[in-house]
C-alpha cells in the first residue's frame, strides 16, 4: 500500500511570506499525486494534481507543487501567503495507475496559520 | 450544479441509537467512498462502492454498513452507536481513471 508523510502538523507564516508545505510519498512507481485543502466545517477541495505531464504543477489560488522523483517528494508552495489561505492541507497519493478503484492514501494534514 | 450532499451536517446522539448518515450526489459518478476523519490523523477509508449493488469494506475496521441501490445514493448506517464512533464522516465520489475524488462537506457525529 502507498503511504504519505507530511512533515509538520502545523505551519505558521506571516501574510506575504512564502508558504512551503512538505509531502513525501513511498512508491517506486510515481502514481498520481494530489494536494487538497480543507476549510473549517467543509469537505476537501482539490488544489492540484500531478499526472506526469509536467513536474511543476500549478493549482488554484496561486499554489503550485513540484514533483521530485529522486526525493519522492511533492512539496506545495505559494510565493505570498494570504489570510484566506489559512486552512488544513492534505497530500494524497493514488494507487497504481492500473487500479480500477481509484483509491487515495492521505497524509495526516498540515494546519496552515497566516498571521497579519 | 453538480454536487455532493451530506446530511445531517451535525448529529449528537446517545449510545445505542441506530443512525443513518446520508450521502447523495448529482455528479453522475460511479464510484463512491466513505472516510472517517479524526484530528491529526490520516483520512481512513471505511467503505467504497464501484457502482450500483457494489459495496466493499475499506481498511479501517468499522461497525457500520453501507448500501448502493441507486447510483446517486450511498448511505452509511450504524446499528448501535457508541462513543468510539464519534468522528467526522466524509463522503466522496470519483469516475474514470483520473483518480480525482470530490468530497461532500461531511457529517460531524458525537455519540454521548
Amino acid at each position: 500500500a502507498q503511504s504519505v508523510t507530511q512533515l509538520g502538523s502545523h505551519v505558521s507564516v506571516s501574510e506575504g511570506a512564502l508558504v512551503l508545505l512538505r509531502c513525501n510519498y513511498s512508491s517506486s512507481v510515481p502514481p498520481y499525486l494530489f494536494w487538497y485543502v480543507q476549510y473549517p466545517n467543509q469537505g476537501l477541495q482539490l488544489l492540484l494534481k500531478y499526472t506526469s505531464a509536467a513536474t511543476l504543477v500549478k493549482g488554484i489560488n496561486g499554489f503550485e507543487a513540484e514533483f521530485k522523483k529522486s526525493e519522492t517528494s511533492f512539496h506545495l508552495t505559494k510565493p505570498s501567503a494570504h489570510m484566506s489561505d489559512a486552512a488544513e492541507y492534505f497530500c494524497a497519493v493514488s494507487e497504481d495507475r492500473g487500479s480500477t478503484l481509484g483509491r487515495l492514501y492521505f497524509g495526516r494534514g498540515t494546519q496552515l496559520t497566516v498571521w497579519p | 450544479e453538480a454536487d455532493i450532499y451530506q446530511t445531517p451536517r451535525y448529529l449528537v446522539i446517545g449510545t445505542g441509537k441506530k443512525i443513518t448518515l446520508e450521502c447523495s450526489q448529482t455528479m453522475g459518478h460511479d464510484k463512491m467512498y466513505w472516510y472517517q476523519q479524526d484530528p491529526g490523523m490520516e483520512l481512513h477509508l471505511i467503505h467504497y462502492s464501484y457502482g450500483v449493488n457494489s459495496t466493499e469494506k475499506g481498511d479501517l475496521s468499522s461497525e457500520s454498513t453501507v448500501s448502493r441501490i441507486r447510483t446517486e445514493h450511498f448511505p452509511l448506517t450504524l446499528e448501535s452507536a457508541r462513543p468510539s464512533h464519534t468522528s467526522q464522516y466524509l463522503c466522496a465520489t470519483s469516475t474514470g481513471g483520473g483518480n480525482i475524488q470530490y468530497f461532500g462537506a461531511g457529517t460531524r457525529l458525537s455519540v454521548l
